[in-house]
């Protein structure tokens, strides 16, 4: 069973930042969160990931709360192109390839 | 970097036939890579662990003799569906694992069996 708990779906205008919440309140010391992204009928896109700081690329921020039991994934600038469903899969790192167990993430639809 | 490739990315066959899918990591090395399989407005669900000169690893209620999975170097891994059926019919997709233990994973392959 996935380890994560989030909305099955979300509206956003497009330009706006569209803020995407996960539940991970089991999740163990030594787990990340990692985020992916699936739109329709492609394979998942990895976006981000992270341990406990927050972090940003070139394609979102990942917001992590202090006691780590949440987070959030913002895409700062959302187009029509960002429309996908949004996973979030908590892991462990350095500990070789490991299976990554998918919810049933959140459908992210952009409107014009 | 870290780009996974999938051949076919679809395919059509009859029933009781058999196909194979080709998973390779064009720009990076992979012991282990994944296969998923997908259905209608589902979640990815992982069928197996495919590892480098090893036998693969499947999940509960996957049939191994059916799905036949062959991983004879460090960027190629196969799925072969065996005796396929209509209820085999897929989006079928796999992953491996690159740099900073981050997976990527193939575009999928679309299996439909008549």
């Amino acid at each position: 069973d996935a380890k994560t708990t989030q909305p099955p779906s979300m509206d956003c205008a497009e330009g706006r930042a569209a803020n995407l919440p996960c539940n991970h309140s089991t999740i163990s010391g030594n787990e990340y969160v990692y985020w992916y992204r699936q739109i329709h009928s492609q394979g998942p896109q990895y976006i981000i990931h992270g341990l406990k700081n927050n972090e940003t690329n070139e394609m979102a921020s990942l917001i992590i709360t202090e006691d780590r039991k949440s987070s959030t994934l913002i895409l700062p600038h959302a187009t029509l192109r960002d429309t996908a469903v949004y996973y979030c899969i908590v892991r462990v790192k350095g500990q070789g390839a490991q299976k990554l167990v998918f919810g049933q993430g959140t459908r992210l639809t952009i409107n014009p | 970097g870290a780009v996974v490739s999938q051949h076919p990315s679809r395919v059509i066959c009859k029933s009781g036939t058999s196909v194979k899918i080709e998973c390779r990591s064009l720009d990076f090395q992979a012991t282990t890579m994944f296969w998923y399989r997908q259905f209608p407005k589902q979640s990815l669900m992982l069928m197996a662990t495919s590892n480098e000169g090893s036998k693969a690893t499947y999940e509960q209620g996957v049939e191994k003799d059916k799905f036949l999975i062959n991983h004879a170097s460090l960027t190629l891994s196969t799925l072969t569906v065996t005796s396929a059926h209509p209820e085999d019919s897929s989006f079928y997709i796999c992953s491996a694992e690159g740099r900073a233990d981050t997976q990527y994973f193939g575009p999928g392959t679309r299996l439909t069996v008549l």
